[in-house]
Parts: C-alpha cells; sequence; structure tokens
C-alpha cells in the first residue's frame, strides 16, 4: 500500500511551457484533491474530484486542468507555465465522508523561469 | 466566507518545555477542525480532528486540542516538546463537502 503519490519531486519549466503532475493512490479512495502551497499562505485548493468523472474548480483554479478518468489517478496540468505557479504542489485523497483523514502525497517543488 | 487565522508565525521552544499553538476561525455552523504537521520537506500529517462531542480531544505523538466554540478557537498543545517536534503546523476547517480552508501555517523551533 503506496498510499498517495507524486512525480515528478522536483521540476523547472520555462514560461510558456506546459506540463503535467502525476498523481495516484491505492486506497480506493473516492475524493482527491490538488492544492498549492506558497510561503504565508498556507495550502489552497486548486481543483477536486469527488469521483471518476467528476472534478470542480476550487479556490485558484486559473491556469490548471484536471481530469479523474480512473478512481486511482488525478493529474494535475499546467498549460502554459507562469512565474506565479512557481510553487509546492500536493495532492491529496480521502473516503467520501466529511470525517475521514485527508492523505497527503510529498509533494512536487515545481520553478517557472 | 468561512476561514481559519492563526496569529504565530514561528515559535521557538526549549525541548521539554510545553508548546501551544493558536489557532481562531471564522464559520458559521459547527465547524470540522483540524491539525496536520509537515516535517521538512515532507506531506501533511494529521494530527487530530474534531467534529463533535468532548471538546477536548487526543492526536497522535503526544498532542491534544481544544475546541472552544465562545472563543472560535482549536488551540493545539504538547505538554512537552521533542526535537523531532520541529515543524510546520498548519490549522484547517472543512468549509463544505470535503474541502479544507488551511491557516498560514506555524514554524515550530525546538532548541536544545
Amino acid at each position: 500500500n503506496a498510499g498517495v503519490t507524486q512525480t515528478p519531486k522536483f521540476q523547472v519549466l520555462k514560461t510558456g511551457q506546459s506540463m503535467t503532475l502525476q498523481c495516484a493512490q491505492d486506497m480506493n479512495h473516492e475524493y482527491m484533491s490538488w492544492y498549492r502551497q506558497d510561503p504565508g499562505m498556507g495550502l489552497r485548493l486548486i481543483h477536486y474530484s469527488v469521483g471518476a468523472g467528476i472534478t470542480d474548480q476550487g479556490e485558484v483554479p486559473n491556469g490548471y486542468n484536471v481530469s479523474r478518468s480512473t478512481t486511482e489517478d488525478f493529474p494535475l496540468r499546467l498549460l502554459s507555465a507562469a512565474p506565479s505557479q512557481t510553487s509546492v504542489y500536493f495532492c491529496a485523497s480521502s473516503f467520501r465522508t466529511r470525517t475521514d483523514t485527508q492523505y497527503f502525497g510529498p509533494g512536487t517543488r515545481l520553478t517557472v523561469l | 466566507a468561512q476561514s481559519v487565522t492563526q496569529p504565530d508565525i514561528h515559535i521557538t521552544v526549549s525541548e521539554g518545555a510545553s508548546l501551544e499553538l493558536r489557532c481562531n476561525y471564522s464559520y458559521g455552523a459547527t465547524p470540522y477542525l483540524f491539525w496536520y504537521v509537515q516535517s521538512p520537506g515532507q506531506g501533511l500529517q494529521l494530527l487530530l480532528k474534531y467534529f463533535s462531542g468532548d471538546t477536548l480531544v487526543q492526536g497522535i505523538k503526544g498532542f491534544e486540542a481544544e475546541f472552544k466554540r465562545s472563543q472560535s478557537s482549536f488551540n493545539l498543545r504538547k505538554p512537552s516538546v521533542h526535537w523531532s517536534d520541529a515543524a510546520e503546523y498548519f490549522c484547517a476547517v472543512e468549509v463544505n463537502d470535503y474541502k479544507l480552508s488551511f491557516g498560514a501555517g506555524t514554524t515550530v523551533t525546538v532548541r536544545a
């Protein structure tokens, strides 16, 4: 049971490039989400999904796309990277009840030059 | 809007001393509250959570938190800190349907 995995761990992009951050979980969790963490701002929700085929926007969705074709995977796509997207990105998952614990991946540190 | 405030950006505490981290929330209904810890270079780990019932909640690693509705607070405490408790701590509230709103975090430094 690997929990929540994220790849890559580190990434450097140039402005305008696109890329996909991968997130996978093997706990059969229905709920998955993406957060970004910036100094002094805590974590902010980008997008989330309550099950395969269902996604919705969080607090800061602009510049990011998601899809959820399987229960296990929830990739985050940066369409045209900007320096403002330099951040640490965390994926999380949980069972679909309000009282269940959200499990976080180890994070991806992204730098956009 | 629902929000969480952690007034202390950085706290330094001596090993063996007690620790208290403050968290204030703004939420209209009964809040679901959480404390997470993030060690350097790691993801977040849940320390404890409050949904209802007993207002004193026990968590992992010897932490506890007390929910005080009258003060809109959910402060985290540990009686005696260890060097391994040096980390960043986040308070969070569930704003609706599984979405969490996080505070800005408190960094804890433990001195020998």
